[in-house]
């Protein structure tokens, strides 16, 4: 049972629109999510984050918005550049779990950004 | 400044053969997490080190897989009698108290032919 999905598998998206990558997940507990960005032969890396009290958080050129009641969030990109294309992972952790942050990962989105 | 790094950076075995995957975590970080990443699947939590307490060891898919960290530093990743549904990029993670961002390494991946 998947609890946090991805169902984009791929995006691509022309440089300087928009990049919008989309997650939703199942487990009411989850309290605090993450994006992270992956370029092939590297680990994860982590992107940005928001906690389950806020709707929104911005960083830059990146934001998360959160919607609780719908169980998604998602990731905008404005404007998007050639250098984000990568796979872009949404992950969850619940508070009452196992491990502190054990995260629960969707499986990922390839964003392809083109020149 | 080192990352995580992780050793090797890719192993193929027979099936049946066991394999040990290394992590040495950044300097510092007192919690440590295995992850696995199957083909077109996002990444499993497999286990959890944090500092001198028992691991967290419910991700581990079966008692063919086990995993030690000595020292509370370098971790490493056995899994015994491979099989081929073992295959899969294994990644190490590395966090500054169990709460904090987690720093992965490249990976290792794992091909059980």
């Amino acid at each position: 049972d998947q609890q946090v999905k991805q169902n984009s598998p791929s995006l691509s998206v022309q440089e300087g629109r928009i990049s919008i990558l989309n997650c939703d997940y199942t487990n009411s507990m989850f309290d605090y999510f993450l994006w992270y960005k992956k370029y092939p032969a590297e680990g994860p890396t982590f992107l940005i984050s928001i906690s389950s009290i806020k709707d929104k958080n911005e960083d830059g050129r990146f934001t998360v918005f959160l919607n609780k009641s719908a169980k998604h969030l998602s990731l905008h990109i404005v404007p998007s550049q050639p250098g984000d294309s990568a796979v872009y992972f949404c992950a969850a952790s619940n508070p009452y779990s196992g491990s502190a942050r054990q995260l629960t990962f969707g499986s990922g989105t390839q964003l392809t950004v083109l020149p | 400044g080192a990352g995580v790094s992780q050793s090797p950076s890719n192993k193929v075995t027979e099936k049946g053969k066991d394999v040990e995957l290394r992590c040495d975590p950044i300097s510092g970080h007192t919690a440590l997490y295995w992850y696995r990443q199957s083909l077109g699947q996002g990444l499993e939590f497999l286990i959890y080190f944090q500092g001198n307490s028992a691991p967290d060891k419910s991700g581990l898919p079966s008692d063919r897989f086990s995993a030690e960290r000595t020292g509370g530093s370098v971790s490493t990743l056995t899994i015994q009698r491979t099989q081929q549904e073992d295959s899969a990029v294994y990644l190490c993670a590395s966090s500054l108290g169990g709460y904090g961002e987690q720093y992965f390494g490249p990976g290792t991946r794992l091909t059980v032919t």
